[in-house]
């Protein structure tokens, strides 16, 4: 099977703008996760869809956003980007996302400029 | 906030050698997991242990979880430089499935 794939692997924006990230899972996962990771502040949860609805949310700001296709493919959306923002975003899909192990992407690198 | 938390942050050892990482965390568990990430990556899943487990093994990979002490460790057996790579425990907990995780053990193997 192929693996989780991210797209793209790299992008360099501005602050002010707003970015779309995609992630397409496992075939046959159903839960798509996505997490921030920062040297500072580790790897914090920002949500989890399941079957095209949000199921999880972490705190994260409104700016923060996403959703689920039909297909299982999850988008993940940062408006008004500030300097913060800049870090590695993983997605994790996994079959049921109930204690299931999660197969992560290996992530988009977004840095704010 | 973390839940895990691993212990040492750092660690750096010879190849053949042993390598121990610990985790502790804060609230009972349902399950508690391991991952790697080598650098740049993303994180592989290396091994789940339930909380009514005492010792999981998997190839060169021990992971202990003692629930009473709220406490996991993982032990790599003779050690390869390939093994170079952060390594994260990530706990559920609190009323939520979702994993949390801590902010990793960095393992540095010399040739």
């Amino acid at each position: 099977k192929a693996g989780v794939t991210q797209t793209p692997r790299y992008l360099i924006k501005t602050r002010g703008q707003q970015v779309t990230l995609s992630c397409s899972p496992i075939s046959g996962h159903r839960s798509v996760s996505w997490y921030q990771q920062t040297p500072g502040q580790g790897l914090q949860f920002l949500f989890e869809y399941f079957s095209e609805t949000q199921r999880n949310k972490g705190n994260f700001p409104g700016r923060f956003s996403g959703r689920q296709f039909s297909n299982s493919r999850s988008e993940m959306n940062v408006s008004t980007l500030e300097l913060g923002d800049s870090a590695l975003y993983l997605c994790a899909s996994s079959s049921q996302g109930n204690n299931s192990p999660l197969h992560f992407g290996n992530g988009t690198r977004l840095t704010v400029t | 906030s973390q839940q895990g938390e691993e212990d040492p942050q750092a660690l750096s050892i010879q190849e053949g050698e042993n390598a121990t990482m610990n985790c502790s965390y804060k609230t009972s568990i349902n399950n508690l997991q391991w991952y790697r990430q080598n650098s740049g990556r993303g994180l592989v899943h290396l091994i789940l242990i339930r909380s009514n487990e005492r010792e999981k093994h998997s190839g060169r990979l021990r992971v202990t979880l003692d629930t009473s002490k709220k406490s996991s460790s993982l032990l790599i057996t003779a050690s390869r430089a390939a093994d170079t790579a952060s390594y994260f425990c990530a706990t559920d907990g609190g009323g939520s499935y979702i994993p949390t995780f801590g902010r990793g053990t960095s393992l540095i193997v010399h040739p």
